[in-house]
């Protein structure tokens, strides 16, 4: 079975850019997970869907973060602007219907804004 | 906020060895995971706990879910070079599906 498929692996671009992050859940599993990991503050919830709706962003550390769910199979996170402090490793996860399942991550973004 | 604390930080073994590792919380927690994280992939999940007390395997490794449900134990046996990683537990904040990790034990083993 695929697992979690995330795109880009890497990303290296300039303060102000936009930066757009792709995620595709595993089949079946109906919760999608951002995570952000740094060695500062470990591995830190941003946002997650159920069902394709947004239940809790407070994770989100400002307006310049943003993520949607158009569809069962297909998640975004944008940044825009990019700022260096915002480089790090994004993951996203899914899990199955039953919220406390475990979640199963992709192998992540490492992101580089210079 | 609460806060899943691991420990050690840091462990350096020799192959053959056992280790042990535990995490512990501030509150009670229902569900109790150990993560395992490869350098450039993510953590991937080894057991999963879900009733105080319970002691669940998996090959090598052996997790137990404490009976006071603020904390989790995860020992390996013998253990050997691919064990090297970081091994981080994690439960969901009560009432929520939103995971909360802990902050991780480095292990290396040396062969």
């Amino acid at each position: 079975d695929a697992g979690v498929i995330q795109s880009p692996r890497h990303e290296v671009t300039e303060m102000g850019q936009e930066v757009t992050l792709r995620c595709k859940p595993i089949s079946g599993h109906d919760y999608l997970f951002w995570y952000r990991q740094t060695m500062m503050r470990g591995l830190e919830l941003l946002i997650y869907f159920n069902n394709n709706v947004p239940i809790d962003d407070s994770g989100m550390p400002e307006d310049r973060f943003s993520a949607k769910m158009p569809n069962a199979s297909f998640s975004t996170l944008k940044i825009q602007p990019s700022e260096p402090r915002d480089s790090a490793v994004y993951f996203c996860a899914s899990s199955l219907t039953a919220g406390d399942q475990p979640q199963h991550f992709g192998d992540g973004t490492r992101l580089s804004i210079l | 906020g609460q806060q899943l604390n691991q420990s050690p930080q840091s462990m350096f073994i020799q192959e053959g060895e056992d280790v042990s590792m535990n995490c512990t919380s501030s509150s009670i927690f229902n569900t109790w995971l150990w993560y395992k994280q490869d350098p450039g992939e993510g953590p991937v999940l080894l057991i999963a706990l879900y009733k105080a007390g319970e002691l669940t395997s998996n090959g090598r490794l052996t997790a137990q879910f404490g009976i006071t449900r603020k904390d989790s134990f995860l020992n390996i046996s013998a253990s050997i070079p691919s064990d090297v990683g970081i091994y981080f537990c994690a439960g969901p904040h009560p009432g929520t599906y939103k995971y909360i990790f802990g902050t991780g034990t480095r292990l290396k083993v040396l062969a």
